[in-house]
C-alpha cells in the first residue's frame, strides 16, 4: 500500500507562473516531509523539507506547504523556470527515522 | 563538498549473471540505502544499513543482497541477475537522524543497469 501518494504524473506549466506540484499521504505519524528533484540521468537531489510542527517552510522560489488534517503537502515554485523542468519527488519519514519513503514522482515540464 | 560515487553509470548483464553495483561516500556517514527507479514506480528501497556489517531489508529485497564492510563502502549484489531487475540503481547516505533543512539523504549520479 502506497504511503506516499503523487496523483499526477507530470505537469506542464508556462514559464513565468505558479507550479504547483501536490503529494498526499496515508500516515499520520509522519513528521518529517521532503521535496527531492531529479534531472535525467543523475541522482536525485534535495530541495526543501517541512516538519510536522509548522505548516509552511519557505526556499527562495520554493514553497512547501503542509496541511496534516488533510494529509497533503504541496511545493509552489514562483516564478517557473526552464532549468526546473525536472522530476520532483516527495518524501516522508517517521519520528525523524532515517528512513525515507518516496512517492513515484511528477514530471514537471516548464513551457516557453 | 559531499560526494557519492557509484562504480559505473551504465551496465549490461546478462540473465543469470552475478552482478556487484558499487557505492563510495566520502562523508564519514552512518547510513546508507540502495533504491532502484522505474518508470512508473518512484524509488523504491532495496536495502539499508545504518553501520558497517549491518543491514535492513527495504521494500523490495527480494532478488538482492548487499554487504557493508566499510563505512565508506556499500556494495548491492545481485545473486542471479533478471531481466526484472533491469533499471536505475541509486545509492544514497546520509548521517544518522534527519533535520529540517540540512542532514537528508545524498544521491549518487545512479547506475543504469540491462539485463539481457
Amino acid at each position: 500500500d502506497q504511503q506516499v501518494k503523487q496523483n499526477s504524473p507530470s505537469l506542464s506549466v508556462q514559464e513565468g507562473r505558479i507550479s504547483i506540484l501536490n503529494c498526499d499521504y496515508t500516515n499520520s505519524m509522519f513528521d518529517y516531509f521532503l521535496w527531492y528533484k531529479k534531472y535525467p540521468a543523475e541522482g536525485p537531489t534535495f530541495l526543501i523539507s517541512i516538519s510536522s510542527i509548522k505548516d509552511k517552510n519557505e526556499d527562495g522560489r520554493f514553497t512547501v506547504f503542509l496541511n496534516k488534517s488533510a494529509k497533503h503537502l504541496s511545493l509552489h515554485i514562483v516564478p517557473s523556470q526552464p532549468g526546473d523542468s525536472a522530476v520532483y519527488f516527495c518524501a516522508a519519514s517517521l519520528n525523524r527515522d532515517d528512513k525515507i519513503i518516496f512517492g513515484k514522482g511528477t514530471r514537471l515540464h516548464i513551457l516557453p | 563538498d559531499v560526494k557519492v560515487t557509484q562504480s559505473s553509470r551504465y551496465l549490461v548483464k546478462r540473465t543469470g549473471e552475478k552482478v556487484f553495483l558499487e557505492c563510495v561516500q566520502d562523508m564519514d556517514h552512518e547510513n546508507m540505502f540502495w533504491y532502484r527507479q522505474d518508470p512508473g514506480l518512484g524509488l523504491r528501497l532495496i536495502y539499508f544499513s545504518y553501520d558497517v556489517k549491518m543491514k535492513e531489508k527495504g521494500d523490495i529485497p527480494e532478488g538482492y543482497s548487499v554487504s557493508r564492510e566499510k563505512k565508506e563502502r556499500f556494495s548491492l549484489i545481485l545473486e542471479s541477475a533478471s531481466t526484472n531487475q533491469t533499471s536505475m540503481y541509486l545509492c544514497a547516505s546520509s548521517p544518522p537522524g534527519l533535520a529540517v533543512g540540512t542532514d537528508t539523504q545524498y544521491f549518487g549520479p545512479g547506475t543504469r543497469l540491462t539485463v539481457l
